[in-house]
């Protein structure tokens, strides 16, 4: 089946635009993740979904940042009045099970956002 | 918390030869698998091979294999015959409880 996929692939916002951004996992799986990868930099964890459930959403740098995922298949990654400091590759990812940290996650593209 | 450290930011390999990335990690947690990732210019993460951390024999996927040493907190990355589509962003990361832990990345790259 289809991989994780992620849309836009490529963002420009200018600084204080809202945005969001689309993760469709594989089909069937429990688990979706987010991350944020700065440039020349390994991805850091955002927020973590269970089905409909956002279980865990530490990584989550300021209350600009919003994530959902409200019928447990498509997330969106919602960022309010943007920053320079949010230009990043934001990465999706899922896992087919309960998130442990035995299930092994499969990414997407990702989607680079470019804030002016 | 969670650490996990590359100590080489990039790396040179003739190609059909071999080299090896590494790796050191720590944590606190009893229950974690470590997990080896290609990124190529396509952003696209790959998984390339996972340890489970409680089992002493390394992993091996065709070329590629580890070296797990519990006790040290390494865990290295050995690709063998390297190949031009070899040449990537290699991450190092620790799962634990619902997340990843990344390193800061090793580039690769292949002459031929």
């Amino acid at each position: 089946g289809a991989g994780v996929s992620q849309s836009p692939r490529y963002k420009v916002a200018k600084r204080g635009q809202d945005v969001a951004l689309r993760c469709d996992p594989i089909s069937g799986h429990v688990s979706l993740f987010w991350y944020q990868q700065a440039l020349g930099q390994g991805p850091e964890f955002l927020t973590y979904f269970q089905n409909e459930a956002q279980l865990d959403k530490s990584g989550l740098p300021s209350d600009r940042f919003f994530a959902e995922r409200p019928e447990g298949s498509v997330s969106t990654l919602k960022i309010q009045r943007t920053q320079q400091e949010d230009s990043a590759v934001y990465l999706c990812a899922s896992s087919l099970a309960t998130g442990r940290s035995t299930d092994t996650q499969y990414f997407g593209p990702g989607t680079r956002l470019t804030v002016l | 918390a969670q650490t996990v450290t590359q100590s080489q930011p990039e790396m040179s390999v003739q190609e059909a030869e071999t080299v090896t990335l590494s790796c050191t990690y720590d944590t606190s947690e009893s229950d974690y698998y470590l997990f080896w990732y290609k990124q190529p210019p396509s952003r696209q993460m790959i998984l390339v091979i996972r340890q489970e951390a409680y089992k002493q024999q390394n992993a091996t996927e065709n070329r590629f294999s580890v070296n797990f040493q519990k006790a040290a907190k390494s865990f290295s990355l050995k690709i063998s015959d390297s190949q031009l589509g070899d040449a990537a962003m290699y991450f190092c990361a620790l799962g634990a409880g619902n997340m990843l832990t990344f390193g800061g990345g090793t580039r690769l790259m292949v002459k031929p």
